[in-house]
């Protein structure tokens, strides 16, 4: 089945900016979707269409893609950011993925 | 204001069946495509099938674990989605959330339910 590649933790002090790259061949022709999901709570979508941010979403949340690889960036993270992330993207037509997921701490 | 709310789940036997559902409001059904994803808890997003909206031709797709034991389907008319699962096993064990997203992919319609626990244990 197809994977797309995330780094399992990350962690950085409240100010710093965290970056987590999301990365698959298929990135390069689709675009991405990434999630934050606090513990037991749905996910909520941060980024879509690789680089566009929702209403509501704080401005320090950006999405930005390179060929096959996609980088969520948080500038100046703050304690409330720390959660799990996922990118998720279109592997065809018919079939979508997860990407398995980063730890974001903030400490 | 959008909600999607499961139903349905629980305890079952492997081998056993479920059906949850999942009642939809405050947008347009019928035309939205609409997802299934599962979380084993403590792990990561699974994508397990979609199903596309009727004007799209209302066909279905699904992730390789769930194929051929999972079928997906829609009553428009109740404004309802509804997983059912057949032959269950203990890695079926899951929250199972109903997932609508903007089906090009160009602008941020996406809303999510709480999600509903199955698992599947003797």
């Amino acid at each position: 089945s197809y994977e797309l590649t995330q780094p399992s933790s990350v962690s950085v002090s409240p100010g710093q900016t965290a970056r987590i790259t999301c990365s698959g061949d298929v990135l390069a022709e689709k675009y991405v979707r990434w999630f934050q999901q606090k513990p037991g709570q749905a996910p909520v979508l941060v980024i879509y269409k690789d680089t566009e941010r929702p209403s509501g979403i704080p401005e320090r949340f950006s999405g930005s893609s390179s060929g096959s690889t996609v980088t969520l960036t948080i500038s100046g993270a703050q304690f409330e950011d720390e959660a799990d992330y996922y990118c998720y993207s279109a592997v065809d037509n018919n079939n979508k993925v997860f990407g398995g997921g980063t730890k974001l701490t903030v400490l | 204001e959008v909600q999607l709310v499961e139903s349905g789940g629980g305890l079952v036997k492997p081998g056993g069946s479920l059906r949850l559902s999942c009642a939809a409001s405050g947008f347009n059904f019928s035309d939205a495509w609409m997802n299934w994803v599962r979380q084993t808890p403590g792990k990561g997003l699974e994508w397990v099938g979609r199903i596309k909206s009727k004007t799209d031709g209302g066909t279905t797709d699904y992730a390789g674990p769930v194929k051929g034991r999972f079928t997906i389907s829609r009553d428009d008319s109740k404004k309802t989605l509804y997983l059912q699962m057949n032959t269950l096993k203990t890695e079926d064990t899951a929250f199972y959330y109903c997932y609508t997203e903007d089906s090009s992919g160009w602008y941020e319609f996406d809303h999510w339910g709480q999600g509903t626990l199955v698992t599947v244990s003797s």
